[in-house]
């Protein structure tokens, strides 16, 4: 089985600055890693994915998280953050064999002050 | 741009009630899934469905729910008997592939029942 910890439930940051997002799993087997966004009044959207390869993503808006197999982790982070990014983030895994389903970590809610 | 639609937005129900919840997929999706988020929680999978059958299903998922697909375009998740703790967000995904291909997400339908 997996399993997924966030391990901020909020992160307020001003506007411009960086940030990270922190993600940690467990799963006794290989696992693909998700980052999902939920904008207010919205369905979850995909921002980025580690499947294989580089172990530095990717994603859009600018978004980027980077896989460590050592340290179990796939943090999400962005230089600069804009009033836009204001939203619930949500880390997430599914095995390479078999189960279909994706495991969620319970969401970090993005805050970002001007 | 092509998204998953989901009916009702929010619905209020005795408990005891049955309940329909109606999704429509991305239209060349074969894969479809229904997920919840009970208020303070992580984000539970339910169910997996492809050709016309249940694919995958958690623990959550028992006699009291069903899905169906009954016209080749809804999707739709019904709950016989609801009681208070299926108070949730109820979101609708699709994939046109077997995951890790990319799970398009519905906006929700929130269920509260009294």
């Amino acid at each position: 089985a997996q399993s997924v910890t966030q391990l901020d439930s909020q992160v307020p940051v001003f506007e411009e600055a960086p940030v990270e997002l922190r993600c940690n799993y467990s799963s006794s087997v290989s696992v693909y890693l998700f980052w999902y966004v939920q904008y207010p009044n919205q369905g979850l959207q995909l921002l980025l994915k580690y499947l294989s390869g580089s172990t530095l993503v990717k994603g859009i808006n600018g978004f980027e998280a980077e896989f460590n197999k050592s340290q179990t982790s796939f943090h999400l982070r962005k230089p600069s953050v804009h009033i836009s990014d204001t939203a619930e983030y949500f880390c997430a895994v599914i095995s390479l064999k078999g189960a279909q389903k994706l495991v969620f970590g319970q969401g970090t809610r993005l805050t970002i002050n001007p | 741009e092509p998204e998953v639609t989901q009916t009702p937005s929010h619905q209020v129900t005795q408990m005891g009630q049955e309940v329909i919840l109606r999704c429509v997929p991305i239209s060349n999706h074969l894969y479809f899934y229904w997920y919840r988020q009970i208020l303070g929680q992580k984000v539970e999978f339910l169910v997996s469905f492809y050709n016309n059958e249940i694919s995958e299903k958690s623990e959550i998922f028992d006699d009291q729910f069903s899905v169906e697909r009954p016209d080749g375009s809804n999707f739709t998740l019904k709950i016989r008997s609801t009681k208070l703790e299926d108070s949730a967000m109820y979101f609708c995904a699709s994939s046109v592939g077997r995951p890790p291909g990319e799970l398009f997400f519905g906006e929700g339908s929130r269920l509260t029942v009294l």
